[in-house]
């Protein structure tokens, strides 16, 4: 079964720097979909990034970027220029890329970091 | 717009009184499930649904029950809550075909158990 581990429950940054947010898993497959969510205060689950382990580059989207390390089963999600609005819990999630099988759908999450912005 | 709709938001009940949390798509998924999210525990996995009236046990599915009469809807059942469902629950869908992995999410259901 894949475990994901977030070392960090609680995280702090001031406004305008950047921080980064740590995730790794374990998994036997080679092909699988990573996954950062934001958990505002409202409880929303939001999408943040996406990373396809088949896929060398990391993703980006606008001031959220990964650091994907296949080898090392690393995960880590940095927030540059960071905002108010950025506070929330964010979770680390894993996904198997084979069709098969309903529980090859299921998200795995990490147990969340908690980021505080400071103005 | 592409949603998934849970009712009701929060609920509060006495341990033994059945209840269902409802759930609702618009984007056609045959894919669905339902997490609970508890403090330090994450999210994790109750029960899902392949498509109409295939459903399978997750991670943690003692006290619950679901079904899936149609593709729109996945309800989440408890026949007799106790304490320890006391939690915060999520409906999710995705498609299980093409490159979209993307999860959407339900807003979330505070269920507190007395």
């Amino acid at each position: 079964a894949q475990t994901v581990t977030q070392s960090q429950p609680e995280m702090s940054v001031q406004e305008a720097e950047t921080v980064t947010l740590s995730c790794t898993y374990d998994t036997s497959e080679s092909d699988y979909y990573l996954f950062w969510y934001k958990q505002p205060p409202s409880r929303q689950m939001i999408l943040v990034i996406r990373q396809e382990a088949y896929k060398q580059q990391n993703a980006t989207e606008n001031r959220f970027s990964v650091n994907f390390q296949k080898a090392a089963k690393s995960f880590s999600l940095k927030i540059s220029d960071s905002q108010l609005g950025d506070a929330a819990m964010y979770f680390c999630a894993y996904r198997s890329a084979i069709r098969d099988g309903g529980s090859n759908y299921k998200l795995t999450f990490g147990k969340g970091t908690l980021l505080t912005v400071n103005p | 717009e592409a949603q998934v709709t849970q009712n009701p938001r929060y609920l509060i009940t006495v341990t033994g009184k059945k209840l269902t949390v409802t759930c609702s798509q618009n984007m056609n998924h045959e894919y669905m499930s339902w997490y609970r999210q508890d403090p330090g525990l994450g999210l994790r996995q109750i029960y899902y649904s392949m498509n109409v009236e295939v459903t399978d046990k997750g991670d943690v599915p003692e006290g619950y029950k679901v079904s899936r009469k149609e593709k729109r809807n996945f309800p989440l059942i408890l026949e007799s809550p106790s304490p320890n469902q006391t939690s915060l629950y999520f409906c999710a869908s995705s498609s299980r075909w093409g490159k979209n992995t993307e999860a959407f999410f339900g807003q979330g259901t505070r269920l507190t158990v007395v």
